[in-house]
């Protein structure tokens, strides 16, 4: 079956831009979580949804924002962008949040540069 | 908030040298899972544990989960050059179901 799908794989945007990223879990998988990760912080968890309700939310500031539709499928937005942004965004799915299998499945991740 | 520490960050060690990594969580999990992650990869899972003092192995890896649930690690017995990349743990809050990342472990394995 096919595995996580994230779009674009690349970006490169400007500061106070604004940028949208998606990711398609894999079919049946209705939990979808974000993380950053940059070299120093490792993955730092951004958000995770649930049949369309944000479940959980990191430490990250409200210029990040997500959603998820009615078939899983998630966006995440960044709005005014800062240098700081520029990182690889990974979204990860898996079938359940708790009890059973919970094992995440990550897609190959966007890369998005601030300039 | 809850934290997932994981050391060490960097270990370099000569091929067939044993490896481990440790990871303490400041709140207990109900499961603990371990991602390997290779140099321009994406972290991909190895092993979920769920009970108390429970041990897993996957050939030359072994995987414990601590009394408490709070801590965990990976060994790796004879390290080989396909053993290369970023092993993570991951545990999953008990009280949020958040699953929160260590900062991994990079491991290099000189030939």
């Amino acid at each position: 079956k096919a595995g996580v799908t994230q779009t674009p794989r690349y970006l490169i945007k400007t500061r106070g831009q604004q940028v949208t990223l998606s990711c398609s879990p894999i079919s049946g998988h209705r939990s979808v979580s974000w993380y950053q990760q940059t070299p120093g912080q490792g993955l730092q968890f951004l958000f995770e949804y649930f049949s369309e309700t944000q479940r959980n939310k990191g430490n990250f500031p409200g210029r990040f924002s997500g959603r998820q539709f009615s078939n899983s499928r998630s966006e995440m937005n960044v709005s005014t962008l800062e240098l700081g942004d520029s990182a690889l965004y990974l979204c990860a799915s898996s079938k359940h949040r708790t009890g059973g299998s919970t094992e995440a499945f990550f897609g190959q991740g966007t890369r998005l540069t601030v300039v | 908030g809850q934290q997932v520490m994981q050391i060490p960050q960097y270990q370099h060690v000569q091929e067939g040298e044993d490896f481990t990594t440790y990871c303490n969580s400041s709140t207990t999990l109900s499961n603990i899972q371990w991602y390997k992650q290779r140099p321009g990869g994406h972290p991909v899972f190895l092993i979920q544990l769920v009970k108390s003092g429970e041990v897993k192995k996957q050939k030359r890896l072994t995987f414990q989960f601590g009394e408490a649930k709070k801590n965990s690690s990976l060994h790796i017995t004879a390290t080989q050059t396909t053993d290369v990349g970023t092993y993570f743990c991951a545990g999953r809050a008990s009280n949020t179901g958040k699953l929160i990342f260590g900062q991994g472990t990079t491991l290099q394995v000189k030939p």
